[in-house]
């Protein structure tokens, strides 16, 4: 699987966007990228997933820019309860469960 | 959505004694769990993956005599910390994933917190 790249923190208002990158320059053609976050002391949560197209769901929107080296997490308005650690993990399909690579991750702090 | 069950999710022990954590996934079947570790301020980090009906595939540097991973059914994997010791205090976090990789997400339980005096 890829090396996923991310700033190790970000601030963001409550209300306003929060842009998350992940740099991920050496993905191969069927890696996905997923996103998960981890609010303190609860289990990782699944927030959205794709392969070369952007993605939208009621969480968050993921921007994956043409040339797959790259991404972005945009929570479009972000409040309190964002603040969280976000992980971007590269992922191969290989058919079957694959074991997830956690890096670091961004830490998200949402302030008033 | 698909929901990853873990239980306790809080236990203190004595040094010395095993300690179970289940893992279950309520509304779907999955041959393969996995297991993480996670210690304050550290990312997660895999122990084993847990195969339905065969033995689970422990990742270098842990201890498979000491952390005993059953998976008997397809909704059920555990994880037993034997002769736990203050060093094993610890997050411990599963995961388990629903249809064919690549269409659907590894969901997580919301771990279990495991503190040896």
């Amino acid at each position: 699987d890829a090396k996923t790249t991310q700033p190790p923190s970000m601030d963001c208002a409550e209300g306003r966007a929060a842009n998350l990158p992940c740099n991920h320059s050496t993905i191969s053609g069927n890696e996905y990228v997923y996103w998960y976050r981890q609010i303190h002391s609860q289990g990782p949560q699944y927030i959205i997933h794709g392969l070369k197209n952007n993605e939208t769901n009621e969480m968050a929107s993921l921007i994956i820019t043409e040339d797959r080296k790259s991404s972005t997490l945009i929570l479009p308005h972000a409040t309190l309860r964002d603040t969280a650690v976000y992980y971007c993990i590269a992922l191969i399909n290989t058919g079957t469960a694959s074991k997830l690579t956690f890096g670091t991750g961004t830490r998200l702090q949402v302030t008033l | 959505g698909a929901v990853v069950s873990q239980h306790p999710s809080w236990v203190i022990c004595k040094s010395g004694t095993s300690v179970k954590i289940e893992c279950r996934s309520l509304d779907f079947q999955a041959t393969t769990m996995f297991w993480y570790r996670q210690f304050p301020k550290q990312s997660l980090m895999l122990m084993a993956t847990s195969n339905e009906g065969s033995k689970a595939t422990y990742e270098q540097g842990v201890e498979k005599d000491k952390f005993l991973i059953n998976h008997a059914s397809l909704t059920l994997s555990t994880l037993t910390v034997t002769s736990a010791h203050p060093e094993d205090s610890s997050f411990y976090i599963c995961s388990a994933e629903p249809g064919v990789r690549g269409n659907q997400p590894q969901h997580f339980g919301d771990g279990t917190r495991l503190s040896i005096l």
